[in-house]
């Protein structure tokens, strides 16, 4: 069964460029799409973007233009960069597997980023 | 972006209660909507796609129903571990939107 967890700094300072990469266990990323949610603290969740293992990716577009997603098929992991942190990018960082339809199907238990100097 | 309305937003019911969680879009997205269980700390559980197709290894207690606009999940005699948040998810059209969630408590 396929599991996944991310990792990263929990605290990133404004301006700054947040890293945070998924690692994938108990299956293959080759042949499938890997996406990124966040949800700030008491506020609902918000999809990032998704990265299909042969290159494609698709951002939203309230992101797009801070935000990359990249994937290491020798490290089975997964990569989220997200430039120019403000506070307002404070929140929990899910990764997740998705199918070709968009359905999130496995996800990680997330990690906590806090914006602030 | 297509809004997912949840309703309601939290709810108190007894072991063994039968609970209705709904799911309104702002648009049709066909039959596009999966539902999830979430608690703290913990990775958000796959309970339903496609509206009302059961995921492999969840408990037939849980059913979903619904196309175009709106949708229900339904929980059939709720036990102890199912106390929980559960929100829903659009896949019909980019970007990816979610229900703002229910969270079940105990009455």
């Amino acid at each position: 069964q396929v599991q996944l967890q991310e990792s990263g700094p929990g605290l990133v300072k404004p301006s700054e460029t947040l890293s945070l990469t998924c690692t994938v266990s108990g299956g293959s990323i080759s042949g499938y799409y890997w996406s990124w949610i966040r949800q700030p603290p008491g506020k609902g969740l918000e999809w990032i973007g998704y990265f299909y293992y042969r290159g494609t990716t698709t951002y939203n577009p309230s992101l797009k233009s801070r935000v990359t997603i990249s994937v290491d098929t020798s490290k089975n992991q997964f990569s989220l960069n997200l430039s120019s942190m403000t506070a307002a990018d404070t929140a929990v960082y899910y990764c997740a597997r998705m199918d070709t339809s968009g359905w999130l199907q496995t996800w990680g238990q997330g990690t906590l980023v806090t914006v602030s100097s | 972006d297509i809004q997912m309305t949840q309703s309601p937003s939290s709810l108190s019911a007894s072991v063994g209660d039968r609970v209705t969680i709904t799911c309104r879009a702002s648009q049709g997205i066909s039959n596009y909507l999966a539902w999830f269980q979430q608690k703290p700390g913990k990775a958000p559980k796959s309970l339903i796609y496609l509206a009302s197709s059961l995921q492999s290894g969840v408990p037939s207690k849980f059913s979903g129903s619904g196309s175009g606009t709106d949708f229900t999940l339904t929980i059939s005699g709720l036990q102890p571990e199912d106390f929980a948040t559960y929100f829903c998810q659009q896949y019909d059209t980019y970007p990816l939107t979610f229900g703002g969630g229910t969270k079940v408590e105990i009455k």
